[in-house]
């Protein structure tokens, strides 16, 4: 398999302050990464494709100005979560697809806790 | 647009017996089908991928999952459930041409001893 690393794991913060969320491919270099958050008890939902050198790519409904994205390298996005509210509050997963044989496997990140008290 | 559907919030079993959670797809063109597991507080882990070739998938720690295209089902499976298995299962899919992947709403699965 491959690593995704998410730093934090969790993060409680005030509300209005800004929290920025690393997501790292430890074994392998990946060109796009995404962004999910994940409210309790419900699936995945896909925030932003974040692409190493350009623009990030934003779901319909997600602030772009709120949620920025950054893919500064080939092993490394950052998400931020500005001026946060607790409404933010939630669990966020990166992912990376490895690239194989035949077609890509995403490979997760454990997660990070977001509190916004 | 392409979407998936766990007809069942949670699934349980006694340990030992085999157990089946469902999950039907609807995509355009060719299907990238996935399953991932995921424990509490934790990222999803990858189980296994139907990509093309044989229907019948094998992946980690036993699991298995059958292809059906006329269906247009990829139901998750194991032989002998352990209470370990305990967590929440995620179904994927992707269209070719695409990384974007589109997860089900998730099963919880629950064995018992």
């Amino acid at each position: 398999g491959a690593v995704v690393s998410q730093h934090p794991s969790r993060v409680i913060c005030k509300s209005g302050t800004s929290v920025k969320i690393e997501c790292r491919s430890l074994d392998f270099q990946a060109t796009t990464m995404f962004w999910y958050r994940q409210f309790p008890k419900q699936s995945l939902m896909l925030m932003a494709t974040s692409n190493e050198g350009s623009k990030a790519t934003y779901e319909q409904g997600v602030e772009k100005d709120k949620f920025l994205i950054n893919h500064a390298s080939l092993t490394l996005s950052t998400l931020t979560v500005t001026s946060a509210h607790p409404e933010d509050s939630s669990f966020y997963i990166c992912s990376a697809p490895k690239a194989g044989a035949s077609t890509d496997t995403q490979y997760f990140g454990p997660g990070t806790r977001l509190t916004v008290l | 647009a392409q979407s998936v559907a766990q007809p069942e919030d949670q699934v349980n079993v006694a340990e030992g017996n085999p157990l089946t959670v469902k999950c039907t797809y609807s995509v355009s063109g060719n299907p990238y089908l996935f399953w991932y597991v995921q424990y509490p507080n934790r990222g999803l882990q990858f189980l296994l991928k139907y990509i093309t070739g044989d229907n019948l998938v094998k992946g980690s720690y036993g699991f298995e999952a059958e292809f059906n295209k006329s269906q247009t089902s990829f139901h998750l499976k194991k032989p002998s459930a352990l209470v370990s298995d305990s967590a929440l299962y995620f179904c994927a899919v992707r269209g070719g041409g695409g990384n974007k992947l589109t997860f089900g709403t998730g099963t919880q699965l629950k064995v018992e001893l």
